[in-house]
């Protein structure tokens, strides 16, 4: 089976603009989540989907928003980007029974 | 969530066990302990779980202390590819409560050859 997917794995943006990324679970994962990670607050959890549902969320302001589509796919999105905002963006997908989570490489966000 | 404590990094030699230490002293009956880790330029990698009683799997061990409160898990012979950094993360088990993983410092792993 084919991994956890990011589209795109680069991302240069400005100050101010928004940004949408794009993550691929793998096949029959029905659970996506989107985590943040930078060298000085580490990991973060920012949200997780199940079934076009949002189901928790992390403590990101509003500007973070995410939605999940019928085939599972998911999408992050990022408005009025700050310079702060820039990180790797990490996607995990689970299997409905399993307990462990399947990271993408993620998403490599630089705002300038 | 429960907070966990970890060694910032360590140091293994080739070939040698790796044992990594994991404090959790605030950890409730319904919390699993995992352990994912994170090679260089990858996202993070699930490596094991378990509740109470020691498990082993091809990656990895995890020993839990009997009253739950400390675990480590055991590289049983490290080669460069164990270089990581490995987090000690505690999950509620209830599948309601959704996916949530909160990371801390994790323990960069060096291993020298």
């Amino acid at each position: 089976k084919a991994g956890v997917t990011q589209t795109p794995r680069y991302l240069i943006k400005t100050r101010g603009q928004q940004v949408t990324l794009s993550c691929s679970p793998i096949s029959g994962h029905r659970s996506v989540s989107w985590y943040q990670q930078t060298p000085g607050q580490g990991l973060q959890f920012l949200f997780e989907y199940f079934s076009e549902t949002q189901r928790n969320k992390g403590n990101f302001p509003g500007r973070f928003s995410g939605r999940q589509f019928s085939n599972s796919r998911s999408e992050m999105n990022v408005s009025t980007l700050e310079l702060g905002d820039s990180a790797l963006y990490l996607c995990a997908s689970r299997p409905g029974q399993g307990n462990e989570q399947y990271f993408g490489p993620g998403t490599r966000l630089t705002v300038t | 969530d429960a907070k966990t404590t970890q060694p910032n990094s360590m140091e293994s030699n080739e070939e040698e066990p790796v044992h990594l230490p994991c404090n959790h002293s605030t950890i409730s009956g319904t919390d699993y302990i995992h352990w994912y880790r994170q090679l260089p330029s990858q996202g993070p990698e699930y490596v094991i779980h378990g509740l109470t009683s020691n498990v082993n799997n091809r990656m990895a061990s995890l020993a839990i202390a009997e009253d739950r409160k400390s675990s480590t898990l055991i590289l049983h012979r490290a080669t460069l590819r164990d270089a990581a950094v490995y987090y000690c993360i505690l999950r509620f088990m209830i599948k309601a409560a959704g996916n949530k993983l909160t990371f801390g410092g994790g323990t960069r792993v060096l291993v020298k050859p």
